[in-house]
């Protein structure tokens, strides 16, 4: 059973326009969420981040938001680059016992960038 | 650049062969992790290590053997693999264990 779902395998936005991913989760116990964007051949990157304290985290052109009660945050790029076009990856973190953290992630979302 | 390197890129063995990953990170982190990435999957923790000592397995086969010599380099032994096997194998490096984690470039495997 999948604890962290991207919805959308891929998205399609117009160079400048906003793109806006979207992820859910199920597990309650999560209580720090990343988001990692991959490019072919090369390994994630970390982007963005938000704590479970906060609703929202702005970092230049991304801003990830998070929305609590409905297990549900999203990652908004605007304006979109052509350079934006890559696997975008939601991940949640929880303790998992021990002193030990666990990072689970979703399947990704391609996002594709047009000029 | 993350900090963390991955040899070799890529790797083609057969079922009956031994070979090994390996993992560098130049950042200082103390904790350093094995996922796999197989094809339309999340990425899936296999071990994790906390300044060089294993702190999880998740119920990972045997013939994946983790060896973490220092806090700077890890190591995954593979031997008589699967073809199923085949996948994406990411290292990553975090500060301590519940900071953010940077990924190398990952290894990719096939198992004929």
């Amino acid at each position: 059973d999948q604890q962290v779902k991207q919805n959308s395998p891929s998205l399609s936005v117009q160079e400048g326009r906003i793109s806006i991913l979207n992820c859910d989760y199920t597990n309650s116990m999560f209580d720090y969420f990343l988001w990692y964007k991959k490019y072919p051949a090369e390994g994630p990157t970390f982007l963005i981040s938000i704590s479970s304290i906060k609703d929202k985290n702005e970092d230049g052109r991304f801003t990830v938001f998070l929305n609590k009660s409905a297990k549900h945050l999203s990652l908004h790029i605007v304006p979109s680059q052509p350079g934006d076009s890559a696997v975008y990856f939601c991940a949640a973190s929880s303790y998992s016992g021990a002193g030990s953290y666990q990072l689970t992630f979703g399947k990704g979302t391609k996002l594709s960038v047009i000029p | 650049e993350t900090g963390v390197t991955q040899t070799p890129r890529h790797l083609v063995m057969g079922m009956t062969n031994k070979k090994s990953l390996k993992c560098e990170q130049h950042l200082g982190h103390n904790a350093m992790y094995w996922y796999k990435q197989s094809a339309k999957k999340p990425l899936e923790l296999m071990f994790v290590y906390n300044f060089k000592e294993q702190t999880e397995n998740n119920s990972v086969p045997s013939r994946f053997s983790p060896e973490c010599p220092n806090s700077s380099h890890l190591f995954l032994h593979l031997h008589t693999l699967q073809p199923e096997d085949s996948a994406l194998y990411l290292c990553a490096g975090s500060q301590d264990l519940q900071e953010t984690q940077y990924f190398g470039p990952g290894t990719r495997l096939l198992v004929l």
